[in-house]
């Protein structure tokens, strides 16, 4: 059984970082062909996809956000991390984290989601 | 604004058959295969269609994919109340990254 949940502070002020933990269970971040991605939707709006990391450590970031994004993991701890530095009130969102496949680049294990508000 | 377009809503009775289009370019859509995934109030998105035409396990039926060129569509067929949700559709381009639609809004009249 594969689950998936995020973790991290749900409130963050103007220009700081935002460290998000995805921490998951039923199934290695090393399998071929898997990915961790990250998606998020602020408040009555579309999902927006922000990047993923692939089982060779591949990473693939949004192009608008490419500069302030950042996606790690560590495959010992079952948990991958997204930094997004410089944050402003128009990411406030709820964020997840999915488990994924390169073939058909399909999420398709979500975590249940964590909104993060920016605001001083 | 997202790269996919979909109409922003769409409505239906109970029984009936429900269409949702979403339309991209060559780059994504025309080059790539279509997800489609359904969100109900409250929740997080769950995946309903994969590789334009493929169900997860678990997935009814009378839910279908296509795509043909740089568009792609998610039909329901025998529309039930319990479907009454946000559906996106979402892809890749040439270098890897995903994309989604706008999202179409369903209302069960």
């Amino acid at each position: 059984q594969i689950t998936l949940k995020e973790s991290g502070p749900t409130l963050v002020k103007p220009t700081q970082t935002l460290t998000l933990t995805c921490t998951f269970s039923g199934f290695s971040a090393s399998t071929t062909g898997v990915g961790v991605g990250w998606i998020r939707q602020p408040p009555g709006k579309a999902l927006e996809w922000l990047g993923v990391i692939f089982w060779d450590d591949d990473k693939r970031y949004s192009p608008s956000l490419k500069s302030r994004l950042t996606i790690s993991k560590d495959t010992s701890k079952n948990q991958v991390v997204l930094k997004m530095t410089n944050v402003d009130p128009a990411d406030t969102a709820t964020y997840y984290c999915a488990h994924g496949w390169f073939w058909g680049y399909y999420f398709n294990y979500w975590g249940q989601g964590t909104l993060v508000t920016v605001s001083s | 604004q997202s790269v996919l377009t979909q109409p922003p809503s769409a409505s239906g009775t109970p029984g009936q058959r429900v269409s949702i289009s979403c339309s991209g370019s060559s780059s994504d859509i025309g080059t790539n295969t279509v997800n489609w995934y359904q969100q109900l109030p409250r929740t997080a998105p769950k995946l309903l269609i994969y590789s334009d035409d493929q169900r997860p396990s678990g997935v009814p039926d009378r839910f279908s994919g296509s795509k043909s060129g740089t568009s792609a569509s998610l039909v329901i067929s025998g529309l039930q109340s319990e479907d009454e949700a946000d559906y996106y559709c979402a892809t890749w381009d040439g270098s890897l990254n995903g994309v989604f639609g706008g999202g179409t809004k369903l209302t069960v009249l």
